[in-house]
């Protein structure tokens, strides 16, 4: 049981460029959501999905899209680096239930010169 | 809006004690608490729902006052191992167009000294 896999773990990327970070998880969860983490700081959630075919914003949503075609993936495009979206990127998922915890993926360090 | 934490930071002597808190203008239907160490991804320490007891996990406790939309975490006899970022998670409501949507708090750095 694998959990919550992020690819890659790291990146360089110049401004301009685009990207896209993978999340993938093998727990059914239907809940899936992607933060980010700047140096010394707190998470800041970007985009959320409740399940397939459904994605809302979150609370830093400029710069970044998502989709959620299956249960299992939900990836994260920045469709034009900015060095403001360095950062460190955890991908979460849980079931949508109240007393289920958020299971983290071990997160994608993104610089972005 | 995200929850609020303070302290900060604490800095402990190994079997002091501590007590991290979480507040919310808004009014919460669960507050979730994880534990975060340095370049790692934070991991899971209990949940608590509202009308739901104070939760427990070895010498970590929380509770949840409804009331005051607020959780505390208590550390008790802290050990080394206890050192890291203390992150707490607000969801606002079950159901509806905000469910499962989970913001987090800025953290509190829990640094225990031998």
């Amino acid at each position: 049981n694998a959990g919550v896999t992020q690819t890659p773990k790291f990146q360089v990327l110049k401004t301009g460029q685009s990207m896209t970070l993978q999340c993938a998880q093998d727990m059914n969860h239907e809940y899936m959501s992607w933060y980010r983490q700047d140096p010394g700081m707190g998470l800041r959630l970007i985009h959320y999905s409740v399940g397939a075919g459904i994605t809302d914003q979150g609370e830093v949503p400029n710069g970044y899209n998502v989709s959620r075609s299956t249960t299992e993936d939900f990836p994260l495009r920045l469709l034009s680096a900015a060095p403001s979206q360095t950062s460190v990127y955890f991908c979460a998922s849980r079931r949508v239930s109240y007393n289920s915890p958020l299971h983290f993926g071990n997160g994608t360090r993104l610089t972005v010169t | 809006q995200q929850p609020v934490q303070s302290p900060q930071a604490v800095i402990l002597r190994e079997g002091e004690d501590a007590v991290i808190n979480c507040s919310s203008s808004k009014a919460l239907y669960s507050v979730h608490w994880y534990r975060q160490k340095h370049g790692e991804a934070p991991v899971f320490l209990m949940i608590l729902l509202k009308g739901g007891e104070q939760k427990g996990h070895e010498k970590i406790s929380a509770s949840f006052n409804e009331k005051k939309q607020q959780s505390s975490l208590y550390l008790t006899a802290s050990q080394l191992s206890y050192s890291g970022t203390y992150f707490c998670g607000k969801e606002i409501e079950e159901g509806g167009t905000n469910a499962g949507k989970s913001t987090f708090g800025d953290g509190t750095t829990l640094t225990v000294k031998p």
